[in-house]
């Protein structure tokens, strides 16, 4: 079953409005990070977030791990229309891994002007 | 700062054709390196990895196979596409096993 999992799928708001995007997954891990996928194209990374840290922050965006609740949130806070893109949770595992990602199925964000 | 480049950027062929999709990356040496499928709207599925040259571990058993013939290019392969192929191709590199992964533009395959 999939290792990550985000919640909610979708998510519509105001320019301005705060978003807030969760994921959660099964197993232990060395990481987990947020990544951004504008319609049709790549992947942008946005913060890497390690298993020994509770909180970090880049910008307008706030990333906070729960190891014990095994879950993740990714805050964006006042929205932007360019900020409409799906938004990816991925984790390395903890041990006996190669450093793949193993990804949720994502959030898609509609920021509305 | 490392750049990856895919090419084509899209890609129409027929069932039993052949395909041949590439990544090369600049500005790190000695990069792990992965390609990743996409299927429409959804998340991204490990395909391939490779921690140097001439080592490629695959991840899911399936028509594809890749190759790394030196250190920062990175192929995809098929001898004959299904139409399950088709996706968003998305090659990706990191530093460490561990580290952030960057990933190049894609490459959208469709199999008619």
């Amino acid at each position: 079953s999939q290792q990550g999992e985000e919640d909610p799928q979708a998510l519509s708001i105001q320019e301005g409005e705060n978003a807030t995007m969760n994921c959660s997954y099964k197993t232990s891990i060395n990481n987990l990070q947020w990544y951004r996928q504008n319609s049709g194209r790549g992947l942008v990374h946005l913060i890497l977030i390690r298993s020994n840290e509770r909180e970090k922050h880049s910008g307008r965006l706030r990333v906070t791990l729960d190891t014990s609740k095994k879950s993740s949130s990714l805050l964006i806070t006042a929205s932007r229309a360019a900020d409409t893109a799906s938004y990816f949770c991925a984790t390395v595992l903890g041990s006996g891994n190669t450093g793949k990602l193993i990804f949720g199925q994502g959030t898609t964000l509609q920021v509305k002007p | 700062s490392q750049t990856i480049h895919q090419w084509p950027a899209t890609l129409v062929q027929p069932v039993g054709s052949p395909l041949s999709l590439e990544c090369t990356v600049e500005g790190t040496s000695n990069p792990n390196l992965y390609w990743y499928r996409q299927a429409a709207g959804r998340g991204l599925q490990l395909l391939f990895y490779s921690v140097g040259i001439g080592q490629i571990s695959s991840e899911v058993p399936q028509n594809l196979s890749a190759s790394r013939p030196q250190d920062r290019q990175f192929i995809l392969s098929s001898k004959k596409l299904l139409l399950s192929d088709s996706g968003f191709y998305l090659c990706a590199c990191s530093r460490g096993r561990t580290d952030t992964q960057y990933f190049g533009p894609g490459t959208r395959l469709t199999v008619l």
